[in-house]
């Protein structure tokens, strides 16, 4: 069975500050990894995925992950945060062998930035 | 392009009373489509999916069903709410055939059960 943890439950920064949050997975095949965002009163939506090749994606609006295989990690980063960068992330991973369409979500992470 | 709509974004119900959420999605043909369950801090809980029309998968024992009878409809049901049923409610399609393709989500279905 898959499953994610996602460490940081809560976190509070100010603008211009840097952002990792951590995400860990357990599954023991090929994995496809996602972070998906959710701002308020928005829809959630993808933020970035990996599924093969460069282990460094880049995702919208500045983010990017790393996916560590070694480490079962895909943590999320951004240099920089803005205040519009508010919002609600989720790491969420597949497993990619046996027609598996189902994604496991970590519980989330509550990012609030202050300007 | 694809869109994908919930109804009713709101509702308040009584316990027992039945319940049906209904999910559809344009401009796709056989999708994915999956039912969850988002409650605070606890991130989103699958609760069923379906890879076409009446092929269910039930992740976890709820008192709740869901249906597609046709195959961009997916419906959320349930005979006697409880109270335990409230929570934020959310549909998501994929493309199928490829564990690699993401979720689109809709608005929502805020359900509160008194």
């Amino acid at each position: 069975a898959q499953s994610v943890s996602q460490h940081n439950h809560h976190v509070i920064l100010s603008e211009a500050a840097s952002l990792e949050l951590g995400c860990n997975y357990s599954y023991g095949g090929t994995v496809n990894l996602f972070w998906y965002v959710q701002y308020p009163g928005q829809h959630l939506q993808l933020l970035l995925k990996y599924f093969s090749g460069d282990p460094l994606v880049k995702g919208i609006k500045g983010f990017e992950a790393e996916f560590i295989k070694s480490k079962f990690s895909f943590n999320l980063r951004k240099p920089s945060v803005q205040w519009s960068d508010t919002a609600e992330y989720f790491c969420a991973v597949n497993g990619a062998s046996g027609g598996s369409y189902i994604p496991t979500f970590g519980r989330g992470t509550s990012l609030i930035v202050h300007p | 392009s694809q869109t994908i709509h919930q109804w009713p974004a709101t509702l308040v119900q009584p316990v027992g009373s039945p319940l049906s959420l209904e999910c559809t999605v344009e401009g796709t043909s056989n999708p994915n489509l999956y039912w969850y369950r988002q409650a605070a801090g606890r991130g989103l809980q699958l609760l069923f999916y379906s890879i076409g029309i009446d092929q269910i998968s039930s992740e976890v024992p709820q008192n709740l069903s869901a249906s597609r009878p046709q195959d961009r409809q997916f419906i959320l049901s349930s005979k006697k709410l409880l109270l335990s049923d409230s929570g934020f409610y959310l549909c998501a399609w994929s493309v199928p055939g490829t564990s690699s393709n993401e979720q689109f989500f809709g608005p929502g279905t805020r359900l509160t059960v008194l």
